[in-house]
């Protein structure tokens, strides 16, 4: 069965700051993998993902992540954190296997708070 | 393109009332999803579909039932509310093939329930 585990419910950064969110999977087939963004009182929006190839994956408002095969992770990163940063961000993964085709796991959450 | 459309936005419940949560897409895409949204839990899959006439349970089905008609609409029928149900729920959409990428899911804003 696929896991996905997000390490810290909340996390507070300063602005400029570098923003660091774990993500780790368990899985017996290749993974896809994604992240997401949720701002208060929206729903879910993409912000990266993860699907064959390079490894190192860049997505919109600076952030990128890198998948570790070996680690089983896909951390998020931004070099500097902006105010408007501050949401709560998940972790999702899927596979192609019958039972699991579209279906994505996400893990619980990182609300991450952006101090000035 | 609006996107994925949930309606209503906000909706407090009585006891054993019932409700439908309306979702419609503009993409066309096939798979369609229902999901709940609990603090620090994540997201829950209730039920999911692959196209028009086909829907199955996903991880949390009790208590909510689904149908599928068009490719375009998706509701979600709460019988008999309780206040375990009081949740954020979301409806999303994708468009998966048999081959090829893992697509990712498009959110609508979420329906916010309190059943009380």
């Amino acid at each position: 069965a696929q896991s996905v585990t997000q390490l810290g419910s909340h996390v507070s950064v300063s602005e400029g700051a570098l923003v660091l969110l774990r993500c780790n999977y368990s899985s017996s087939v290749p993974p896809y993998l994604f992240w997401y963004v949720q701002y208060p009182n929206q729903g879910l929006q993409l912000l990266l993902k993860y699907t064959t190839g390079a490894t190192l994956v860049k997505g919109i408002n600076g952030f990128e992540a890198e998948f570790k095969k070996s680690e089983t992770s896909f951390h998020l990163t931004k070099p500097s954190a902006h105010m408007s940063d501050a949401a709560e961000y998940f972790c999702a993964v899927g596979h192609m296997t019958t039972d699991s085709w579209g279906k994505l796991q996400f893990g619980a959450g990182t609300q991450v708070v952006v101090t000035p | 393109n609006a996107g994925v459309t949930q309606t209503p936005k906000f909706r407090i419940l009585k006891i054993g009332q019932s409700m439908t949560l309306q979702c419609t897409q503009d993409m066309n895409h096939n798979y369609m999803y229902w999901y709940r949204q609990d603090p620090g839990m994540g997201l829950k899959l209730i039920y999911y579909s692959v196209g028009a006439g086909i829907t199955d349970k996903g991880e949390v089905p009790n208590g909510y039932n689904v149908s599928r008609s068009t490719t375009e609409d998706f509701p979600l029928r709460l019988e008999l509310a309780a206040p375990s149900q009081t949740s954020v729920y979301f409806c999303a959409s994708s468009k998966m093939t048999g081959t090829g990428n893992f697509q990712p899911q498009h959110f609508g804003d979420g329906t916010r329930l309190s059943i009380l």
